[in-house]
């Protein structure tokens, strides 16, 4: 009964390929969120959802694409795929859009690496 | 510009040993200050949140501090063991923009038998 959970735990794919990393929230939360943690274990935003709807693109490439069929939910698919790309994506979710008191609850990472 | 700077950057300390990490900011305005444990190949957990009104806030052998006037953080840890043996970051929220987190790069602590 993972709060935040997130598929697959490792991804490893070649250069120009498109991929997609899974994520779901069984904590009734309203916001989720996409972070990248590179090889300096520097944790940074990438999108915000809340009920669904992105309100955040952190100068991501338009090649990473999310999407939110419900706020239970929140996948992330990306295409063409490039070296630089590989990281630890986290995805995370909390209660409500602006509540700075809660913490964010991450999903255990998903490892991609791009060869 | 919003920043929040941890020391040491890595840390190695013999099990049992007292240990203590530093979170400096300048973040502004200021909301709260919240640690992360992150243990390896795991999704960063909260330890403990620091708001403006606090000075110093315990969970188990965790102690953080709290310095808004300097702006300044510390988190504590007491009697250490192998299971402390992770990545601890601190993150700072501001009271504005839609962007409102800012997280510092982590001191990664080792407990060694």
């Amino acid at each position: 009964d993972t709060a935040v959970s997130q598929t697959p735990k490792y991804l490893v794919t070649q250069m120009g390929n498109d991929k997609s990393i899974k994520c779901e929230q069984n904590l009734g939360h309203d916001t989720m969120y996409w972070y990248k943690q590179d090889s300096k274990k520097f944790l940074k935003i990438m999108f915000s959802y809340n009920n669904k709807e992105l309100i955040i693109n952190e100068t991501v490439p338009n090649r990473f694409s999310p999407k939110s069929p419900d706020k239970a939910h929140l996948n992330l698919h990306i295409n063409s795929l490039e070296l630089g790309d590989s990281a630890v994506y986290f995805c995370a979710s909390r209660p409500l859009w602006g509540d700075l008191n809660s913490p964010l609850h991450f999903g255990n990472g998903t490892r991609l690496t791009v060869t | 510009k919003n920043q929040v700077e941890q020391s040491p950057q890595s840390l190695i300390i013999l099990e049992g040993k007292n240990c203590t990490l530093q979170c400096n900011y300048t973040v502004s305005p200021f909301s709260n200050l919240r640690w992360y444990k992150q243990d390896t190949g795991r999704g960063p957990v909260s330890l403990t949140i620091m708001t403006f009104s606090e000075n110093t806030k315990s969970n188990g052998r965790y102690t953080a501090t709290l310095d808004a006037d300097t702006k300044q953080s510390s988190l504590h840890i007491t009697a250490s063991q192998l299971s402390d043996s992770a990545s601890y970051i601190c993150v700072v929220s501001k009271n504005s923009g839609n962007t409102p987190l800012v997280f510092g790069k982590g001191t990664r602590l080792s407990v060694i038998a």
